[in-house]
């Protein structure tokens, strides 16, 4: 069974700390993507991570891929209760057509 | 480009009922995939359609069914609904390559009761 595994599953911090999430798993991807879902609605895209080793950054997350491209992490500096929500990787195994979710990080940022 | 739109928001049925969702991906977008999301369950795949033949499908019992249309638009059927059931279904769109983001619509919050 293909899986991608997150850690941690839930998390709660105060405002202004730093997290990083991981999402992990036996099989190589092609790329990876990671969402944000807030109660109620549908995940939003957040990026895109294709090459080995990549990093991309988006203000305060930053996105990186691992070098085999089996891993990814999700760092946010400086939380914002704006960041409140289940954050998802996902991402189809390298020549399947099986797009699967990860098993979810829910974050709680306290004012 | 307008988003992926899901029809209805809001639906209420009684057990042994059925129900259908409708979804209309992003225009080009010619995969379309469909969740169950539940608070004890997480996301779960139904199942993928891609020019208007499955091409994927979940763990689901023979209940849940789906199927596209020649303009992408697909539709999801529950049969004899049980409590069970109750949940966000959620579709998503994408690009035909495998790897693709997906780009979800709001979701049915189906209730069963």
């Amino acid at each position: 069974t293909q899986l991608l595994e997150q850690s941690p599953q839930f998390l709660s911090i105060q405002e202004g700390e730093n997290l990083t999430v991981y999402c992990n798993s036996s099989s190589v991807f092609s790329s990876l993507q990671w969402y944000r879902q807030e109660p109620g609605e549908g995940p939003v895209l957040l990026v895109t991570v294709v090459t080995g080793g990549e990093v991309k950054k988006l203000k305060r997350l930053t996105f990186q891929f691992g070098d085999a491209r089996k891993d990814s992490s999700l760092h946010i500096t400086a939380a914002q209760p704006g960041d409140t929500g289940l954050y998802l990787c996902a991402g189809a195994p390298a020549g399947t057509y099986k797009y699967i979710f990860g098993t979810g990080t829910r974050l709680k940022v306290l004012a | 480009k307008a988003g992926v739109t899901q029809t209805p928001r809001y639906l209420i049925k009684t057990r042994g009922q059925q129900v259908t969702l409708s979804c209309s991906p992003i225009s080009g977008h010619r995969s379309v995939s469909w969740y169950q999301q539940t608070p004890g369950q997480g996301l779960q795949f139904l199942f993928e359609y891609f020019s208007e033949t499955q091409r994927n499908k979940g763990n689901f019992p023979g209940r849940f069914s789906g199927r596209q249309f020649s303009n992408s638009r697909s539709e999801m059927n529950v049969s004899t609904l049980e409590l069970g059931d109750s949940a966000l279904y959620l579709c998503a769109s994408s690009l035909e390559t495998p790897g693709n983001p997906q780009y979800f619509g709001p979701g049915t919050r189906l209730t069963v009761l």
